[in-house]
């Protein structure tokens, strides 16, 4: 089974720029989320998917920050325009919808620069 | 409001010592915790969980403890490896599917 897969691994971009990240999440899981790390500090819940509906928003820090799961698949979150201080290290995570076991499975992460 | 944080932010242990790390939380309804790994360049790993109505859970070479009288979550490691040196973090959840509020991590230092 493939994990939860994240693309690109690093992207360094100006300030200004525009970042689209994508997560691929383990097929069938319908809960999908969203999670950054900034600058050494704890992982932070930015968004929660439940197959295409965003289910919980609350940790979305401004709306610079898009995201999308169109046909319940395949989630993006686009940076427009991108700040310094949205540098750090995007999760993806992904679980079933039913059943909890072994917890959430999370991706290797987005390492996002901002210059 | 909501949160889960770390005694210790670093911790140095030798190979083949037990090695425990701590976790306090606030939020008294949280009723699902979880125990991740994480290595450089790599997500968090799911290294073990418990829930609310247990005090312990044991894994291989890892056990949790949960005191919910104090609010406060343990990880025990048994016999640490340089494999184990890595930032660990405590993650807690109300209700399944639920976002996960997480501590700030802890380094684990692995000495040979």
């Amino acid at each position: 089974e493939a994990g939860v897969t994240q693309f690109p691994s690093h992207s360094v971009i100006e300030k200004g720029q525009t970042v689209t990240l994508r997560c691929d999440p383990i097929s069938g899981h319908d809960n999908l989320y969203w999670y950054r790390r900034v600058m050494g500090k704890e992982i932070k819940f930015l968004l929660h998917f439940v197959k295409e509906s965003k289910q919980d928003e609350s940790g979305m820090p401004n709306n610079r920050f898009l995201a999308e799961r169109t046909g319940g698949t395949y989630s993006t979150l686009k940076v427009q325009p991108a700040e310094l201080e949205d540098s750090g290290v995007y999760f993806c995570a992904s679980s079933p919808l039913t059943g909890l076991r072994y917890g959430y499975t999370f991706g290797s992460g987005t390492r996002l620069t901002v210059v | 409001g909501e949160s889960v944080g770390l005694h210790l932010p670093t911790l140095s242990v030798q190979e083949g010592d037990n090695s425990i790390i701590n976790c306090a939380y606030s939020n008294s309804a949280s009723d699902y915790f979880i125990w991740y790994k994480q290595e450089s360049g790599k997500g968090p790993q799911f290294i073990i969980d418990i829930r609310s109505n247990m005090d312990k859970r044991q894994g291989q070479r890892v056990t949790v403890l949960l005191n919910k009288t104090v609010k406060h979550l343990s990880l025990q490691i048994a016999a640490t490896q340089p494999g184990d040196s890595a930032v660990y973090f405590c993650a807690e959840n109300r209700g399944y599917g639920n976002k996960l509020v997480f501590g700030a991590g802890t380094i684990l230092r692995v000495k040979s």
